[in-house]
């Protein structure tokens, strides 16, 4: 039972455009959710996070988005670099349990220079 | 520098022969993970600890042990590994419930 999904396993994206990630979950009881970026051979990167009492979470060129009631999540990336090229997870972690922390089966993500 | 270290980075082993794979963090963290990731699976949760001597069981903990006798270290332990525990496998450590994890660089294991 996948309760993070990401649907889309690869993104291609050209340099300085927007890419756009997603992810569905469907525990309703997650209220805390985490994106990390994976380059090969090297452990998970965290990048950004968002509460469930916020929809909109920016750093720099990063933004998460979160539809509660669509119990979706999106990481937007402006503009896009090659050096973002990599494997994206997200993640999700209920109150109470913050430290079990479900992740998604991660999407791969090219920027095309 | 900051960090969770890993070892062995690889490991090949047969079926039935004990080994632990240990992880240790300089950041004087609370929390502790381990997660192994399979293709098409991404990342799940094997244990976790919240502190020294508290430990609870993750997604897919059948096979692994683990112990946290040190704040600092949090190794995983397969007392009888069989073929489908091959993986990578990867460490974390955060400083607080909800923030980020820190991870290591992975072990992968390999069990023929």
């Amino acid at each position: 039972d996948q309760q993070v999904k990401q649907n889309s396993p690869s993104l291609s994206v050209q340099e300085g455009r927007i890419s756009i990630l997603n992810c569905d979950y469907t525990n309703s009881m997650f209220d805390y959710f985490l994106w990390y970026k994976k380059y090969p051979a090297e452990g998970p990167t965290f990048l950004i996070s968002i509460s469930s009492i916020k929809d909109k979470n920016e750093d720099g060129r990063f933004t998460v988005f979160l539809n509660k009631s669509a119990k979706h999540l999106s990481l937007h990336i402006v503009p896009s670099q090659p050096g973002d090229s990599a494997v994206y997870f997200c993640a999700a972690s209920a109150s109470g349990g913050y430290q079990k922390v479900t992740f998604g089966t991660g999407t791969k993500l090219q920027v095309i220079p | 520098e900051a960090q969770v270290t890993q070892n062995p980075r690889y490991l090949i082993t047969v079926t039935g022969k004990k080994l632990t794979v240990t992880c240790s963090q300089n950041m004087n963290h609370e929390y502790m993970s381990w997660y192994r990731q399979d293709p098409g699976l991404g990342l799940r949760q094997i244990y976790y600890s919240m502190n020294v001597e508290v430990t609870d069981k993750g997604d897919v903990p059948e096979g692994y042990k683990v112990s946290r006798k040190e704040k600092r270290n949090f190794p995983l332990i397969l007392e009888s590994p069989s073929p489908n525990q091959t993986s990578l496998y990867f460490c974390a450590s955060s400083f607080r419930a909800g923030a980020g994890y820190t991870f290591g660089s992975g072990t992968r294991l390999t069990v023929v």
